[in-house]
């Protein structure tokens, strides 16, 4: 059972313009939230995260949403540009888990310039 | 600063041979250890992680194993390996604390053959 899903595994949008990669989970014992950006034959790499307590968090082009209710979470990158061409992962955790992190399947996103 | 090691990028195996990766992190000490796989097309599973020497718990059930020889070395292994083993190996350490990011090496990429 998937306790972390993303469910578009591709996205296509024009540079300069919103990219809104989602992420649905299950777990409601995860209060920690995170975001990796991983290019081929490449180690992702971390790109931001979220605590339970928040509903939103922002570092320059990119901000990550929060809604625990309907346990659901997007990372929006604003203005897209052709270097965020990439697989992004969103990841979740539990905060006594430690650095213990369930990852979702990814989604390719491909930003035409 | 922190950094992680992980050898070697590529690999190709014959069914049967054993299988030995090894992941060294620089600048800290006592870290959490990981070891995830992400197989064609699929997200990343967590396979070992480790909070201390010669500790190792196992997400999955499977052909390989972890040791944690050294602080800071952790290795991936198989007596045998199959075809199924095939898939893209990646180390991470963390801090282990409270809502924090676990951090990537370049990972290895292991095909079975």
């Amino acid at each position: 059972d998937q306790q972390v899903k993303q469910n578009s595994p591709s996205l296509s949008v024009q540079e300069g313009r919103i990219s809104i990669l989602n992420c649905d989970y299950t777990n409601s014992m995860f209060d920690y939230f995170l975001w990796y950006k991983k290019y081929p034959a490449e180690g992702p790499t971390f790109l931001i995260s979220i605590s339970s307590i928040k509903d939103k968090n922002e570092d320059g082009r990119f901000t990550v949403f929060l809604n625990k209710s309907a346990k659901h979470l997007s990372l929006h990158i604003v203005p897209s540009q052709p270097g965020d061409s990439a697989v992004y992962f969103c990841a979740a955790s539990e905060g006594n888990a430690g650095n213990m992190l369930t990852f979702g399947g990814g989604t390719r996103l491909m930003v035409k310039p | 600063s922190q950094t992680i090691h992980q050898w070697p990028a590529t690999l190709v195996q014959p069914v049967g041979s054993p299988l030995s990766l090894e992941c060294t992190v620089e600048g800290t000490s006592n870290p959490n250890l990981y070891w995830y796989r992400q197989a064609a097309g699929r997200g990343l599973q967590l396979l070992f992680y480790s909070v201390g020497i010669g500790q190792i718990s196992s997400e999955v059930p499977q052909n390989l194993s972890a040791s944690r020889p050294q602080d800071r070395q952790f290795i991936l292994s198989s007596k045998k390996l199959l075809l199924s083993d095939s898939g893209f190996y990646l180390c991470a350490w963390g801090t282990g604390g409270w809502n924090t990011e676990a951090f990537f090496g370049q990972g290895t990429r292991l095909t079975v053959v």
